[in-house]
């Protein structure tokens, strides 16, 4: 099992619709998670932290499952300019290589 | 405030050279983090740096170095380059390499080995 796994896509996903990616990660031990949002050839900006108990950002909410070992992303009333990829970051601090970017799930809003 | 910035933009290399690309972190950030990120590929983790010494390092070759200077900017080297190291290198920067600290990007350097 990869460490940090995510459908790939594409997501052609048409405007104002709702869209949930899921993320798995493989150790159980992970510490913090994030989902960053990166354009073409642009840089990684992060979305939002995910915490335990779950958070909202306007149309965006993310959810932590330990249990399970997943994390996830609703967009709800998705905008054109949502088309991004996502990714899900796990952080573990207690290894070396502690910060493992899984390789993005690709969202296309249709217009 | 400036964000993270990043020199070279873009760089063309041959088989065998080395380089060296610089990140200067924003401005009272002291941990600067190196990833290469590879077409289709998430970022994959290579050096984490804090005040001046390494604080985590990814399964890269010893081709790979990096090092941070007092005004804590930061250096990556990559000796006796290959094809496979064409990638986009990016430079992440936070205030301290807690788990929960917010890393901020820069736009990155695109490294093309011919």
């Amino acid at each position: 099992r990869k460490e940090v796994e995510q459908d790939p896509g594409p997501f052609n996903v048409p405007e104002g619709a709702t869209v949930a990616f899921n993320c798995t990660y493989s150790n159980s031990a992970s510490q913090s998670f994030f989902w960053y949002r990166q354009d073409c050839r642009k840089e990684p900006k992060l979305l939002m932290s995910v915490y335990s108990s779950g958070n909202e950002d306007g149309r965006f909410t993310a959810q932590l499952n330990r249990a399970s070992q997943y994390i996830s992303l609703l967009i709800r009333d998705s905008k054109l300019s949502d088309s991004a990829t996502y990714l899900c970051v796990v952080n573990d601090m207690n290894r070396d290589d502690k910060i493992i970017f899984g390789k993005g799930t690709r969202l296309h809003i249709l217009p | 405030d400036a964000g993270v910035t990043q020199s070279p933009t873009h760089l063309i290399k041959t088989r065998g050279q080395q380089v060296t690309l610089r990140c200067s972190p924003i401005s009272g950030h002291k941990s600067v983090s190196w990833y290469q990120q590879v077409l289709g590929q998430g970022p994959q983790f290579i050096f984490q740096y804090y005040e001046k010494e390494e604080r985590g390092r990814g399964n890269f070759p010893d081709r790979f170095s990096a090092r941070q200077f007092p005004n804590y900017s930061s250096e990556l080297n990559v000796n006796a380059l290959l094809l496979g190291d064409s990638a986009l290198y990016l430079c992440a920067s936070s205030f301290q390499p807690d788990r929960k600290e917010t890393q901020y990007f820069g736009p990155g350097t695109r490294l093309l080995v011919l």
